[in-house]
């Protein structure tokens, strides 16, 4: 059982369409990350956020819009998304950004589905 | 690219019999972790494995490390249906970036 809980696990969204994801995790981690997994892929980190301050951005177009409201919660806001944005999107946390060392505890993911 | 390499891309094998995947890397490394990812679902960490590591074990998992010829090997003993699922290597390299990136995996199919 996964200690970091995403929703909506399935989403389905035009091209034109304001749409949320969410992450939440209760195990006091510092750090929290976002991955995104394309089929039959390694996921990619897209950004990590240390002590609610974003510390990484792996040059993600601006249409996907990080967000930290406080210690436990992890949203990714997606505006004018490509289908080819379509993908698994995984939320992760670990107890510091220093992931030397730290294990990462990843969430079931969201399914996103760009239509 | 830091990105690991993962020998074999597929491999199916009876219960009961070992399972080994290989992983390969380019950099200098911190440490070397394995998970393990169920079709469609998220990641489960595995084990972790320093640099000045060769080998490490937890339960039926055995992991070993060659920081000389930039390797690792992920042998599963007394495979089990369960472990039907993708393994990825995963490293966090020496230069500073602490991101955590990933290997192609491993699709391993435990026939029953």
């Amino acid at each position: 059982d996964t200690e970091v809980t995403q929703t909506p696990k399935h989403l389905v969204m035009g091209m034109t369409n304001k749409k949320s994801l969410k992450c939440e995790q209760h195990m006091g981690h510092r750090a929290m990350y976002w991955y995104k997994q394309k089929a039959k892929k390694p996921p990619e980190l897209m950004f990590v956020y240390s002590y609610e301050k974003l510390s990484i951005n792996e040059s993600v177009p601006s249409r996907f819009s990080p967000e930290c409201p406080n210690s436990s919660l992890l949203n990714l806001h997606l505006h004018a998304l490509q289908p080819e944005d379509s993908a698994l999107y995984l939320c992760a946390s670990s107890h510091y950004r220093q992931v030397a060392g730290n294990t990462i505890y990843f969430g079931e993911g969201s399914w996103l589905t760009v239509v | 690219s830091q990105q690991g390499e993962e020998d074999p891309q597929a491999l199916s094998i009876q219960e009961g019999e070992n399972a080994t995947m290989n992983c390969s890397y380019k950099t200098s490394i911190n440490n070397l972790q394995w998970y393990r990812q169920n079709s469609g679902r998220g990641l489960v960490h595995l084990i972790l494995i320093r640099s000045n590591e060769r080998e490490k074990h937890s339960g039926r998992l055995r992991v070993t490390l060659d920081t000389s010829k930039k390797s690792s090997s992920l042998l599963i003993t007394a495979s089990r249906a369960a472990d039907t699922a993708s393994y990825f290597c995963a490293i966090i390299s020496n230069f500073g970036n602490e991101k955590l990136t990933f290997g192609t995996g491993t699709r391993l199919t435990i026939i029953p």
